[in-house]
């Protein structure tokens, strides 16, 4: 029973194109974040989320947006991907003292 | 800034004791974490540290000191499966944001 998931699982876009990400929770956690992850640079806060529509920027929001319509469903939407963009992209929400659980990534290749 | 530091690499041997340090800023601090991610796959939370002091589970154990700025994680009894890579996360009175340092790679040698 996964607590979190994330789709799709790999994607290959152009450079220009939007490209939205979904994470979706089953439990009811008010905090979900996005982060990706690259070689040297371990897990970046891309944005985070405090509620429904409650958003927030992390460290490297530059070309990302996110929305939060619902408390189960986190996007994130790449407005014009660059190939700066190809990463692999985790969801995860916050559990308190549990830590934070995380989805099982998606792999986004920007050709 | 919010620096977190840890190592990038270490490497030690089957059965023996490994400890994965790091040091982050002070000021503002909340609670630390550590994570074990094996390659291709997503984090899992291993601890959890908010008041100074050892915290142990089984083979692993998480040590804070607040007024330092250090932690380290403790692994004990090595196994080959433990080769992976161990994050260090923080959170700082802001609201709940997560920040991870660049995590250590460990290799366990037979």
């Amino acid at each position: 029973d996964a607590g979190i998931t994330q789709s799709p699982r790999h994607k290959v876009t152009e450079t220009g194109t939007p490209v939205t990400l979904r994470c979706h929770q089953t439990e009811n956690h008010r905090y979900m974040y996005w982060y990706r992850q690259d070689p040297g640079h371990g897990l970046r806060l891309i944005h985070y989320s405090y509620g429904v529509k409650d958003t927030d920027k992390g460290e490297v929001s530059d070309g990302y947006s996110v929305s939060r319509s619902k408390t189960e469903d986190f996007l994130l939407t790449l407005e014009s991907a660059t190939s700066s963009q190809t990463s692999v992209y985790f969801c995860a929400n916050a559990n308190g003292r549990n830590g934070y659980t995380f989805g099982s990534g998606t792999r986004l290749t920007v050709v | 800034g919010q620096n977190i530091d840890q190592p990038t690499e270490m490497t030690a041997t089957e059965g023996a004791i490994v400890q994965i340090n790091c040091t982050y800023q002070t000021s503002g601090f909340n609670g630390l974490f550590w994570y074990q991610q094996h390659a291709g796959e997503a984090p899992t939370f291993l601890s959890y540290n908010v008041l100074d002091g050892l915290e142990e589970k089984g083979r692993f154990s998480s040590f804070l000191s607040r007024s330092k700025g250090y932690s380290y994680l403790l692994l004990k009894e090595l196994q080959m499966k433990d080769s992976a890579s161990y994050l260090c996360a923080v959170t700082w009175n802001q609201g709940g944001k997560l920040i991870f340092g660049q995590g250590t790679e460990l290799s366990v040698k037979p």
